[in-house]
């Protein structure tokens, strides 16, 4: 069966420090990737998706960046964060014309 | 851009129904979904339907469809204290990468023993 992970799942940053967020998905192959972020007032926002390896689309004009070094690693970064990149990250995948989309069980980055 | 709205909170008794609400924008959204969020957890595809149908029933979940006015409800029957928990309505846009949705700000569902 097919499984996402997620890591760390909370993590405390100082502003101007870089950040690195994993997930990998298990179980399956060629997968499309996304990136959420869910800031306070519970909305979620794609910030990045992936259709294969090395691409990668932005939704949104960010401080952050986003890279799939694999067929099931999907990486978000940054090189200085700021306090509004706060926020629950989640990570989700698909798979072709599966109609479902799969969510990890997020990272919780509070910038300090 | 596309939107999609849905009322804040729901309170309900323990054994009532409960109806969750979600309006769209995307007329050419292909699927819409629900998803659970259990506090600091991730999402939970719940169910989703098709554009083309008006109703699909799983267990004690009921979705409805109104294509016409672009609105979706989700229904709970027998609602338990483990249903409470954030809903989100989302569609998927008329894509074809289906993880690439558009979510409403969600329902805080909180159930009343």
């Amino acid at each position: 069966s097919q499984t996402i992970h997620q890591w760390p799942a909370t993590l405390v940053q100082p502003v101007g420090s870089p950040l690195s967020l994993e997930c990998t998905v298990e179980g399956t192959s060629n997968p499309n990737l996304y990136w959420y972020r869910q800031a306070a007032g519970r909305g979620l926002q794609l910030l990045f998706y992936s259709v294969g390896i090395g691409q990668i689309s932005s939704e949104v004009p960010q401080n952050l960046s986003a890279s799939r070094p694999q067929d099931r690693q999907f990486i978000l970064s940054s090189k200085k964060l700021l306090l509004s990149d706060s926020g629950f990250y989640l990570c989700a995948w698909s798979v072709g014309s599966d109609t479902e989309a799969f969510f990890g069980q997020g990272t919780r980055l509070t910038v300090v | 851009g596309e939107d999609v709205e849905q009322s804040l909170f729901l309170s309900v008794r323990e054994g009532d129904s409960s109806v969750i609400n979600c309006t769209y924008t995307d007329s050419s959204s292909t699927y819409l979904y629900w998803y659970k969020q259990e506090p600091g957890a991730g999402l939970q595809l719940l169910t989703y339907i098709f554009s083309n149908m008006d109703m699909k029933q799983d267990q004690r979940l009921t979705v409805l469809l109104n294509k016409k006015d672009k609105h979706l409800s989700l229904r709970i029957a027998d609602t338990q204290t483990g249903d409470s928990a954030i809903y989100f309505c989302a569609e998927n846009g008329g894509g074809t990468s289906y993880g690439k949705l558009t979510f409403g700000q969600g329902t805080i569902l909180t159930v009343h023993p």
